[in-house]
């Protein structure tokens, strides 16, 4: 079956433009999450849905970030007045989110570079 | 708060050698433990996945981990490795309390010679 997939797989903005990743989970995935990824590092926490809202953002580094998800199955994460340091791989992850299905499955991710 | 901690930044081995990766955990409760791989200009993926059933994990490829409660440990392991094995490596603990968030632990980079 389709896994989860992302878009666009290469963004490259200015300085202080606003740019929106997308993010198609598995159909039927209840837990959608994002994580941000910088250079040799290992993936960062930023927000988590289940279903339409937002369960946890305390890893959303300031309020330039933001992320939608309106009917439960897309997602957007929306960063405005991008920075030099917003440059990274964009990751997002679905779950079953049922009690006991734990196991997120990864997109191939978005990355993001700003000038 | 949980944390992971991956010992080793880089692993070189062998091609046929076996392949050790150490990891050690802290976390507050019985944790669900994973090892991630993650190839060049690829996506994550799945090796294996700790839930408390038994204490010994087989993953995908020949790799399997140990948990070991006593030391907070989850050592990744493979018998023989291959050329394929090239690659960097997450160990991963999940926040129950927290909706499964993921930390990761830093990566290990693993570089097999022929």
């Amino acid at each position: 079956g389709a896994g989860v997939s992302q878009t666009p797989s290469n963004k490259v903005t200015e300085k202080g433009k606003y740019v929106e990743l997308r993010c198609d989970p598995i159909s039927g995935h209840t837990a959608l999450y994002w994580y941000r990824q910088s250079l040799g590092q290992g993936p960062e926490f930023l927000i988590y849905f289940q279903g339409t809202g937002a369960a946890d953002d305390s890893g959303l580094p300031n309020d330039r970030f933001f992320a939608v998800r309106p009917e439960g199955s897309v997602s957007t994460l929306k960063i405005q007045r991008t920075e030099r340091g917003d440059s990274a791989v964009y990751l997002c992850a679905s779950s079953p989110g049922t009690p006991g299905a734990d196991t997120q499955y990864f997109g191939p991710g978005t990355r993001l570079t700003v000038l | 708060a949980q944390s992971v901690t991956q010992l080793d930044s880089h692993v070189s081995v062998s091609e046929g050698t076996p392949v050790l990766l150490r990891c050690n955990y802290s976390s507050s409760y019985s944790p669900s433990l994973f090892w991630y791989v993650q190839h060049p200009n690829k996506g994550l993926q799945l090796l294996l996945k700790y839930t408390s059933a038994a204490t010994l994990v087989k993953g995908i490829n020949g790799f399997e981990a140990e948990f070991k409660k006593s030391e907070t440990s989850f050592h990744l392991t493979k018998p023989s490795a291959h050329m394929s094995d090239a690659a960097e490596y997450f160990c991963v603990v999940s926040d129950m309390a927290a909706g499964n968030k993921l930390t990761f632990g830093g990566g290990t980079r693993v570089l097999v010679k022929p």
